[in-house]
């Protein structure tokens, strides 16, 4: 199956700092979905975008779908030590023979420091 | 409270075992899946079902074996025949086939011996 590049692979922050993270594609996307996996535990769906060019914000985070519906981008503004762990993009395709699937990205793994 | 849950949280395998993974959702979701996941990796679709007594193979299906007998349950059964078991296994249910849905069980760490 194909997957999505994501990066950075992994981020070492501060607290306070701002983080941005995107993953890319060769495939049309007709949804971008990214979640928050902390150590041991399953993910959790953070934002949902549904329409090219859209920007949606949930508190301090806010994620943009691509206007070629192949990209996506994830901000966290001034981070928190909780902001810890892995942070996965995933798209539903838009056509072909993936039709309907979802495809993770790889994730970024995110430490910050107190 | 509504949710998924899986059991083991870890389970140990010997070389030649069959091992069955559980999970089980009480959202009254029609479909569920089951993802692998590994280090450095995104999560990879090993199988999933959109009906009771119905599952589709997904990327990774070899030395899997899964049944949906039931609408909340849906286990993974991790065969001798897949030769590198040693993984994290999520779980996740969604409202049809609506998969932005799809909520996720705590997973199991499955170790080989």
């Amino acid at each position: 199956g194909q997957q999505l590049n994501q990066s950075p692979q992994s981020m070492f922050i501060q607290e306070g700092e701002d983080v941005s993270m995107n993953c890319t594609s060769s495939s049309i996307f007709n949804t971008w979905l990214w979640y928050k996996q902390d150590p041991g535990e399953g993910p959790v769906l953070l934002i949902a975008l549904y329409k090219a060019g859209e920007l949606t914000s949930n508190g301090r985070l806010t994620a943009q779908f691509g206007i070629t519906r192949k990209d996506s981008f994830l901000n966290i503004s001034a981070s928190i030590p909780s902001d810890v762990g892995i942070y996965f993009c995933a798209g539903l395709h838009a056509g072909g023979t993936s039709y309907g699937k979802l495809t993770f990205g790889q994730g970024t793994i995110l430490t910050v420091h107190p | 409270d509504g949710g998924i849950t899986q059991s083991p949280k870890y389970l140990f395998r010997k070389e030649g075992q069959n091992v069955t993974l559980s999970c089980e959702q009480n959202l009254n979701h029609d479909a569920m899946y089951w993802y692998r996941q590994d280090p450095g990796q995104g999560l990879r679709l090993i199988y999933y079902s959109q009906i009771v007594n119905d599952f589709q193979k997904g990327d990774i299906a070899e030395g899997y074996s899964v049944s949906r007998e039931k609408k909340e349950s849906f286990p993974l059964t991790v065969t001798s025949a897949q030769k590198n078991p040693t993984a994290f296994y999520l779980c996740a249910s969604s409202i049809n086939n609506v998969q932005e849905t799809q909520y996720f069980g705590p997973g199991t760490r499955l170790l080989v011996l």
